[in-house]
């Protein structure tokens, strides 16, 4: 159980150019889904919280409009990062929060993103 | 600022030995810690979790043990298995804050045959 799926796992794009991720929980309904992203040899830093049904709540210092974040039901959400440039390159997670469980997240399998 | 520390980056083992991992962290308010393992171009795996009204929690091979005088919480593997070779993350959250997760630095653990 607990099952997170992130689509696509590995993804190129031209610079300026758009980008979707989805991220499913397949088991279980998330009303709060996390995405992070990952550098090389970094940790994960949290970029946004998105609620089920409502905006977004971003972290301090990531741009609302480059990353938009939709959570459209309780099994999915998308981050599509907008005219994205060779530094939004990077290793982008998302997990999910059991609603049965407020403290544990299960993450999915993350997705690369090279912007050439 | 780093809230969640590991000042490890990197832990050498021996198959069968015990592998301990820490990580520090300066937040007052974190009231449930986590630790996850992580495998390159993957997404982190859970492992345990212990509430801040406890000190230890134990499970199969793994146990985690908190000082919250210290802020400090540890990880022990044993005995390691040369499986158990990935980065493993500490992480944090505080009841009130949205249960999100502030994670640690990550701590590369090699259990050699």
């Amino acid at each position: 159980g607990a099952v997170v799926s992130q689509h696509p796992s590995w993804v190129i794009c031209k610079s300026g150019t758009s980008v979707k991720i989805e991220c499913r929980s397949l088991d279980f309904q998330a009303t709060t889904m996390f995405w992070y992203r990952q550098f090389p040899k970094q940790s994960l830093m949290l970029m946004a919280t998105s609620n089920e049904g409502s905006k977004a709540t971003y972290e301090q210092g990531v741009e609302k409009d480059k990353f938009l974040i939709n959570h459209a039901s309780l099994t999915l959400s998308t981050l599509t990062v907008t005219s994205a440039h060779p530094e939004d390159s990077s290793f982008y997670i998302c997990s999910a929060r059991d609603f049965g469980n407020p403290y544990e997240q299960y993450f999915g399998p993350g997705t690369r993103l090279t912007v050439t | 600022d780093q809230q969640v520390k590991q000042n490890s980056p990197s832990l050498s083992v021996q198959e069968g030995r015990i592998s301990i991992l820490n990580c520090d962290y300066t937040n007052s308010m974190f009231d449930y810690f986590l630790w996850y393992k992580k495998y390159p171009a993957e997404g982190p795996t859970f492992l345990i979790s212990i509430s801040s009204i406890k000190d230890k929690n134990e499970d199969g091979r793994f146990t985690v043990f908190l000082n919250k005088s210290a802020k400090h919480l540890s990880l022990h593997i044993v005995p390691s298995q040369p499986g158990d070779s990935a980065v493993y993350f500490c992480a944090a959250s505080a009841t009130g804050g949205g249960n999100k997760l502030t994670f640690g630095t990550g701590t590369q653990l090699k259990v050699e045959l």
